[in-house]
């Protein structure tokens, strides 16, 4: 079954804080992304990575941080200087960076600072 | 820095009706306008998508279409049916990279039986 899951479903965290939400996709996608969605607004982009070992600042990268060790993970850390975490945080994936290829989302993790 | 603007914010229709979600962009540069679809506690899923090569795209009950000219382009659902309840996105972006995909606000879709 191929697709792209994301962990924790629903994450709360108290301020201070770093916590890291996982992004894993077997569909052998180069190109892996992490958006950040609030209510009444788009998605935006916080990192994105093309290949194993890179990876890119989006718009809103402040007080966040992406690994890239393997070609299926993406894992994505909240740190304590994020000044408003509170959102539901999609990862996505698609073959290569190319503007028409589809991206796929997994299912968000909500994250709510206590 | 809102460069597609998505309208209406809600929106609810009878089964069977019409629905029609639109959007505006800025950056002339946008060569790519995919339009994703996203139940409540999923990711959006890609919908369908159109290049600015042409006017319309039909799929389905789904059809886009393109004003290159007023830089505008809709989504239009034909005999809406409950199912099609969620949350609408529009997006943008401009060749080659996917990193500077734009994101409407979304329209959420409500088809009442």
């Amino acid at each position: 079954d191929g697709g792209i899951t994301q962990s924790p479903k629903y994450l709360f965290r108290k301020e201070g804080q770093n916590v890291t939400l996982s992004c894993e996709q077997n569909l052998n996608h180069d190109a892996m992304y992490w958006y950040r969605q609030d209510p009444g607004q788009g998605l935006r982009l916080i990192y994105y990575s093309q290949i194993v070992n890179d990876f890119q600042k989006g718009d809103i990268a402040e007080g966040y941080s992406v690994s890239r060790e393997k070609k299926e993970s993406f894992p994505l850390t909240v740190t304590s200087a994020q000044k408003n975490p509170t959102a539901f945080y999609l990862c996505a994936s698609s073959i290569s960076l190319v503007s028409t290829d589809t991206q796929y989302f997994g299912p968000g993790t909500r994250l709510t600072v206590l | 820095q809102q460069q597609v603007k998505q309208s209406p914010q809600s929106l609810i229709v009878q089964k069977g009706g019409i629905s029609i979600i639109n959007c505006a962009y800025e950056n002339t540069a946008f060569d790519y306008f995919p339009w994703y679809q996203q139940f409540p506690g999923k990711g959006p899923a890609l919908l369908i998508a159109i290049r600015p090569d042409v006017s319309e795209k039909k799929e389905g009950r789904f059809t886009i279409s393109f004003n290159k000219s007023a830089k505008q382009f809709s989504l239009h659902i034909m005999d809406s049916q409950p199912g099609d309840s969620a949350t609408y996105f529009c997006a943008a972006s401009s060749a080659p990279n996917n990193n500077d995909m734009r994101f409407g606000a979304g329209t959420r879709l409500t088809v009442k039986p």
